[in-house]
């Protein structure tokens, strides 16, 4: 059972290009968590998706960023048009249902050049 | 709404030493608490939980936290500090009433000195 695959690892892209962020969870969890971690500070939310629907996504910025989880395939975090001021690690991490604990994966670092 | 506080952003402790990251927390219902280490350029991985059984929790790498629901406290602790020790800590909250949402504390930087 492999954990919470997150690709790529390492993204590099342009200003004004889009980055495509995927996670697929471990088999078995219908929960996702996105949450990005700027250099030396905490993991902020950013959304919480279950199988096809959004359940918070509080903490996304209105523009540019996207989230999606289909019924198939991984959790997809999209960011549009992208500045150097969105270059941060941003996480996955998937749970089984209420109260259970979350795996995380690596990470995918961004970096906007 | 639910939130957690981690009341120290840097903990420095000799080697040897025991250890003490502080962490209260504000929950509706009863939480489920949890304690992630995350080591540099590194994922998270979990390294205890409190779901409503035991209040004194013990996780691995000799990490134990206790439930204090009078305190609305999770402070996580170890008796003796290791150099692999040195890494980030985040305290992590979630509840029925935040749609099982997964809250983190702002991070403790534990850094061990030989």
């Amino acid at each position: 059972n492999a954990g919470v695959m997150q690709n790529p690892r390492h993204l590099v892209r342009r200003r004004g290009q889009e980055a495509r962020l995927r996670c697929s969870p471990m088999k078995g969890h219908s929960h996702v968590y996105w949450y990005r971690q700027l250099p030396e500070e905490g993991l902020k939310f950013m959304v919480y998706l279950q199988k096809e629907n959004i359940i918070d996504e509080s903490g996304m910025p209105k523009e540019r960023f996207s989230a999606e989880f289909p019924k198939e395939g991984p959790s997809i975090l999209r960011i549009q048009q992208v500045v150097r001021g969105d270059s941060a690690a941003y996480f996955c991490a998937s749970t089984g249902g209420p109260n259970t604990e979350a795996f995380f994966g690596q990470g995918t670092r961004l970096t906007v050049v | 709404a639910q939130s957690v506080t981690q009341l120290d952003s840097h903990v420095s402790v000799s080697e040897g030493t025991p250890v003490l990251l502080r962490c209260n927390y504000s929950s509706s219902y009863s939480p489920s608490l949890f304690w992630y280490v995350q080591h540099p350029n590194k994922g998270l991985q979990l390294l205890l939980k409190y779901t409503s059984a035991a209040t004194l929790v013990k996780g691995i790498n000799g990490f134990e936290a206790e439930f204090k629901k009078s305190e609305t406290s999770f402070h996580l602790t170890k008796p003796s500090a290791h150099m692999s020790d040195a890494a980030e800590y985040f305290c992590v909250v979630s509840d029925y009433a935040a749609g099982n949402m997964l809250t983190f504390g702002g991070g403790t930087r534990l850094m061990v000195k030989p």
